[in-house]
């Protein structure tokens, strides 16, 4: 069967409460960045998307933040509700936009 | 509607035994990838096809190969697999575009391989 996997970081927010979701993205000249929502035995489903040269972008209750002096997202979630549960990826494209990489991701647990 | 569709959703395959996993779009996409995903880790880029240009990643096992007929399809055929190569995998499609320069990857809903 399948290796052991990794353990993936777990958030757990109550109903109700904004959730912060990071990401650390590994190449300084990745020029697009997109968050993925990953539901159980689900491919993965864009939330977000932003681009080098912003540093916020707001969508309905989801703002991506990115700090391109610390190769840093981060994915704010806001009156989190529990069809939020899921594992959010981040993800950077390399070399334009052929490559999209994937981060590790974080399990996203909400407290009903 | 599902723009992005991965047959079948589970396929079983003995070991060793070639396999084939089929992904077709509607979206009209030039770019297509291949992503292989363990229990708990993100999707690993095996390749992708920028319309015909076939880009295969530095660390795909040969094992792994990939053919495209045309824009709508796209296969992933597993050569002799092995128990290690069990995982989910996911097809997606983007496209580039004059003004975004990219519109995010679009992915299917996986196929789940058993290898036995």
């Amino acid at each position: 069967g399948e290796s052991v996997g990794l353990h993936l970081p777990t958030l757990s927010v109550q109903e109700g409460d904004n959730s912060i979701i990071n990401c650390a993205y590994s190449n300084s000249a990745s020029d697009y960045f997109i968050w993925y929502k990953q539901e159980s035995g689900k491919g993965p489903q864009f939330i977000i998307d932003i681009r080098s040269n912003m540093d916020k972008r707001q969508g309905q209750r989801v703002t991506v933040l990115l700090n391109k002096t610390v190769k840093h997202l981060s994915l704010q979630i806001a009156a989190t509700q529990p069809g939020d549960s899921a594992v959010y990826f981040c993800a950077e494209t390399l070399g334009g936009y052929q490559k999209v990489t994937f981060g590790t991701g974080t399990k996203l647990q909400v407290i009903p | 509607d599902a723009m992005v569709i991965q047959n079948p959703r589970y396929q079983v395959t003995q070991f060793g035994k070639p396999v084939t996993l089929s992904c077709s779009q509607t979206l009209n996409h030039n770019v297509m990838y291949w992503y292989q995903q363990k229990s708990s880790q993100a999707p690993k880029l095996l390749f992708h096809y920028y319309d015909k240009d076939f880009n295969n990643e530095a660390d795909t096992p040969d094992n792994f190969q990939s053919r495209r007929p045309n824009t709508s399809f796209c296969f992933l055929d597993i050569r002799s697999p092995g128990l290690g190569d069990a995982a989910m995998y996911l097809c997606a499609t983007s496209r580039t575009g004059a003004v975004r320069g990219l519109v995010e990857a679009f992915f299917g809903q996986g196929t789940r391989l058993t290898v036995v």
